[in-house]
């Protein structure tokens, strides 16, 4: 079985466009993962997904930023009105199922540069 | 919040050297421990990871143990490779709906032959 995929690779936009992100989970994982990874840092949680629904948003750094699971498989990281800051490598990850003890397997990351 | 400290890298060691990285962490429950590994132009993958107070945690030869009186999650090997070069990242998960894992800064060790 594949692993976690994430499509574009690379992403480069202006600042102030629209840009969506995509994420494949391992099949059968009902738990998807978005964080964010700044040159030297350690990956930041943005948003969790148990199933369709949003569990935990708490990591989200503002309203410019969006994710949507629509049938609990594939999930789109979509940011508005982007801004220089934003560049940084964008990261899913996902579990058989939700819980501390689990185990996330991460997809290789899309890097995005806003100019 | 929670937050997870760890030693500031590079740490370059030579070839069959014993090998540290310290982890401390700040929770407000009981969390699971993890360290994450990244190669060389590939993704995270778990290394290791504990789940409860004393549990000790090992792969490929590294080992740590989840102390709660110290709250730290060092990463320890007894003799270092070439290929154990990487970038290593210790995190925790708090659980109780709050899932996501919190990430230290990682630690980038380079193994000299």
């Amino acid at each position: 079985g594949a692993g976690v995929s994430q499509t574009p690779s690379n992403k480069v936009t202006e600042k102030g466009k629209y840009v969506e992100l995509r994420c494949d989970p391992i099949s059968g994982h009902t738990a998807l993962y978005w964080y964010r990874q700044s040159l030297g840092q350690g990956p930041e949680f943005l948003i969790y997904f148990q199933g369709t629904g949003a569990a935990d948003d708490s990591g989200l750094p503002n309203d410019r930023f969006f994710a949507v699971r629509p049938e609990g498989s594939v999930s789109t990281l979509k940011i508005q009105r982007t801004e220089r800051g934003d560049s940084a490598v964008y990261l899913c990850a996902s579990s058989l199922t939700s819980g501390d003890q689990e185990t996330q397997y991460f997809g290789p990351g899309t890097r995005l540069l806003v100019l | 919040g929670d937050s997870v400290t760890q030693m500031e890298g590079p740490v370059t060691l030579s070839e069959e050297a014993f090998l540290t990285i310290n982890c401390t962490y700040t929770a407000t429950g009981y969390p699971s421990l993890f360290w994450y590994v990244q190669y060389p132009g590939e993704g995270l993958q778990l290394l290791l990871k504990a789940t409860k107070a004393d549990d000790k945690g090992s792969n490929k030869g590294f080992e740590a143990t989840y102390r709660k009186e110290t709250t730290s999650f060092h990463l320890e090997k007894g003799s270092v490779q070439v290929s154990d070069s990487a970038v290593y990242f210790c995190a925790l998960s708090e659980g109780g709906g709050a899932d996501g894992l919190t990430f230290g800064k990682g630690t980038h060790l380079i193994i000299q032959p």
